[in-house]
C-alpha cells in the first residue's frame, strides 16, 4: 500500500530549540519524496525534496530507505518557521508514467518565543 | 508572475445549489489536480488532468465534474452542493515527472449550508 505517516499531528517547541518533523513511507517502487509548507493564510509550497539534497531555510531531511522515513530537521527553530508541514510521496497513478502525490496528514510545528 | 490563480477564495452555497471553482495557470503545466482539504483527513485528490482533454478520478470524485478544455484552465464543478462538501479546495500544477515541484492556489473556502 503506498502511504505517508506523520505521526505527530502538533508539535510545540521553543525558539532556538532542534526541531524534527517525523515522515515515514509505505510505497514499493523507489521513492521520491518531498516536504511542503503552508504558512497562515499562504498557499502551499514546496519547502524542499530529497532528490535534491538541498538545505531550505535551515531545513533538512534525509531520506533513510532502510527505515522507509524522511524526517525534517532544523537544529535551532525560528518563530516564523510555525506553519503547517505536509510531507508527500510522489507515486504512479496507473500503469502509464502519470504520477500522484500521496499526502500526510500534516503536522503542525508551533515555536514559541 | 500569477502562478495557479484560484477563484473565489470564499463561498457559502445551499444544499442543492451548483457552481464552479475556477482554476487557471500561466506556466504551461500539464498536471493539473483538484484536492479538498479537512480536518484530520490531510489533502485529499479529488480529480486530475494530465493534459487538455484528459481527466481521470482521484481518491474522492463523486459529487464534483471537471474538465480540461485548454492547457491554462482547470474548473470543479459541484452539480448539487452537500454539506460534506464543506471544505477547503486547492488547485495544483505541475510538469509531469516524479520530482516535479507543484503548485498550489491559494484555496477556496466553501461551505455548504
Amino acid at each position: 500500500a503506498q502511504r505517508v505517516t506523520q505521526p505527530e499531528k502538533l508539535l510545540s517547541v521553543f525558539k532556538g530549540a532542534p526541531v524534527e518533523l517525523k515522515c515515514n513511507y509505505s510505497y514499493s517502487g523507489s521513492p521520491e519524496l518531498f516536504w511542503y509548507v503552508q504558512y497562515s493564510r499562504q498557499r502551499l509550497q514546496l519547502l524542499l525534496r530529497h532528490i535534491s539534497r538541498e538545505s531550505i531555510k535551515g531545513f533538512t531531511a534525509d531520506l533513510n530507505k532502510g527505515e522507509t522515513s524522511f524526517h525534517l530537521k532544523k537544529p535551532f527553530a525560528q518563530e516564523e518557521d510555525s506553519a503547517m508541514y505536509y510531507c508527500a510521496l510522489s507515486a504512479t497513478l496507473n500503469a502509464g508514467n502519470n504520477r500522484k502525490l500521496i499526502w500526510g496528514l500534516g503536522t503542525s510545528l508551533a515555536v514559541n518565543p | 508572475n500569477a502562478g495557479v490563480t484560484q477563484t473565489p477564495k470564499f463561498q457559502v452555497l445551499k444544499t442543492g445549489q451548483s457552481m464552479t471553482l475556477q482554476c487557471a495557470q500561466d506556466m504551461n503545466h500539464e498536471y493539473m489536480s483538484w484536492y479538498r482539504q479537512d480536518p484530520g483527513m490531510g489533502l485529499r485528490l479529488i480529480h486530475y488532468s494530465v493534459g487538455a482533454g484528459i481527466t481521470d478520478q482521484g481518491e474522492v470524485p463523486n459529487g464534483y465534474n471537471v474538465s480540461r478544455s485548454t492547457t491554462e484552465d482547470f474548473p470543479l464543478r459541484l452539480l448539487s452542493a452537500a454539506p460534506s462538501q464543506t471544505s477547503v479546495y486547492f488547485c495544483a500544477s505541475s510538469r509531469p515527472g516524479g520530482n516535479t515541484e507543484a503548485f498550489f492556489g491559494q484555496g477556496t473556502r466553501l461551505t455548504v449550508v
